[in-house]
């Protein structure tokens, strides 16, 4: 079974440059979820979707960042424009059903971000 | 504020002894707790979990026991092997958010 799938796997880019950031759940998953990790934060949830819906976009730091989930089996992040404390790894996260039923998420391999 | 805390960011364990990761939180409100182990360059992978209403909760060679007076609960592993060698991260969920609240991990290292 193909698990979360996330591109690119490395990004280098110049401060200023829109990044976008891809992933792909499992197939069936309802719940979508974006981390940042950084190794002054740890992991932190910068948004969720249900249903292809945002629910909580509490974590996500600034109007620079956006998350899209236009149906299904897509999302993408945006940074724009992208900063040098951007650098970090990004994880896609997805689930059968929202993360609070205890419902274990399962990991992509993350994105590693660096902004120069 | 950190609701969820992983005081030791490193362990060293002999091969098959006993290793004992802890985990310390404030958000009462969590009903779950996760445990997740992540390699370098892949992404965290489910481990066990355990339920607020639950002391103790068993697969194989692992074992989860939460205090909820304490707030505390720990990870045993045994007998360790040199595969789970990793870093283990801790998370809560429920009280309201369906996302994971993550410990900061600690790096689990088993020596031959």
């Amino acid at each position: 079974d193909a698990g979360v799938i996330q591109s690119p796997r490395h990004e280098v880019t110049e401060m200023g440059q829109e990044v976008t950031l891809r992933c792909k759940p499992i197939s069936g998953h309802n719940s979508l979820f974006w981390y940042r990790q950084t190794m002054m934060r740890g992991l932190e949830l910068l948004i969720y979707f249900n249903n292809n819906v945002p629910i909580d976009d509490s974590g996500m730091p600034e109007d620079r960042f956006s998350a899209k989930m236009p149906n299904a089996s897509f999302s993408t992040l945006k940074i724009q424009p992208s900063e040098p404390r951007d650098s970090a790894v990004y994880f896609c996260a997805s689930s059968p059903q929202p993360g609070g039923a205890g419902q274990p998420q399962h990991f992509g391999d993350g994105t590693r971000l660096s902004i120069l | 504020d950190q609701q969820v805390k992983q005081n030791s960011p490193s362990l060293s364990v002999q091969e098959g002894r006993i290793s004992i990761l802890n985990c310390d939180y404030t958000n009462s409100m969590f009903d779950y707790f996760l445990w997740y182990k992540k390699y370098p360059a892949e992404g965290p992978t489910f481990l066990i979990s355990i339920s607020s209403i639950k002391d103790k909760n068993e697969d194989g060679r692992f074992t989860v026991f939460l205090n909820k007076s304490a707030k505390h609960l720990s990870l045993h592993i045994v007998p360790s092997q040199p595969g789970d060698s990793a870093v283990y991260f801790c998370a809560g969920s429920g009280g309201g958010a369906d996302g994971l609240t993550f410990g900061k991990g600690t790096h689990l290292i088993i020596q031959p």
